[in-house]
């Protein structure tokens, strides 16, 4: 069966202060896998797609990486408006659904 | 290009009734998903319309259903409500079906059983 974990569960940065999440995931072979960001009361909002191990892609201050087992978000100098819930998603060779995992909580103090 | 949109936003029911959503996914998009989304088990898929047609289920009971008419646009049935159906109930469209289409979500309906 198809796990998504990520870490940490909540995560508080001071304004500028770098650090990473983590995605962890069991697939039998990954299709994608997919990072979005989602504020209180509202849907989730597309940030990354990365398909195969090695593969990186950059939006801002935020980096997305992948490697078999796992994918990190980093996140350089952050803002406060960076604070959100980040939800990490994949999607496994032979289906079609998204498994997405519980979310890391951030919050970026002023 | 207008998002996706769903409605009504908010709602309130009781236990026993039945409630039905609706999806307007972006123009163009043909493939729409819906999901759950509670404190306890995060966003879990529901199921996939692609071509008016169920494409994918998720692990639901029979109360949960769905219909997509021809202009793409969803409709999302729950009968027989329980307490445990309060959530977040979004839905994502995408131009087509396939791991290399992104899903965008809309703003999600909030149902609350009483």
């Amino acid at each position: 069966e198809d796990q998504v974990t990520q870490s940490p569960e909540a995560l508080r940065l001071q304004e500028g202060e770098s650090s990473s999440l983590n995605c962890s995931y069991t697939v039998s072979g990954l299709r994608g896998l997919f990072w979005y960001r989602q504020d209180p009361g509202k849907g989730p909002e597309f940030l990354f797609t990365l398909y195969s191990a090695g593969e990186e892609k950059e939006k801002e201050r935020l980096k997305a990486t992948l490697t078999k087992k796992e994918s990190f978000l980093h996140i350089t100098a952050p803002k406060p408006e960076d604070s959100a819930t980040y939800l990490c998603a994949v999607q496994e060779v032979n289906g079609q659904n998204f498994v997405f995992g519980p979310g890391t909580r951030l919050s970026v103090l002023p | 290009k207008a998002g996706v949109t769903q409605t009504p936003r908010y709602l309130i029911k009781t236990r026993g009734q039945q409630v039905t959503l609706s999806c307007s996914p972006i123009s163009g998009h043909r493939s729409v998903s819906w999901y759950q989304q509670t404190p306890g088990q995060g966003l879990q898929f529901l199921f996939e319309y692609f071509s008016e047609t169920q494409r994918n289920k998720g692990n639901f009971p029979g109360r949960f259903s769905g219909r997509q008419f021809s202009n793409s646009r969803s409709e999302m049935n729950v009968s027989t409500l329980e307490l445990g159906d309060s959530a977040l109930y979004l839905c994502a469209s995408s131009r087509q079906r396939g791991p290399q289409e992104t899903q965008y979500f809309g703003p999600g309906t909030r149902l609350l059983v009483l």
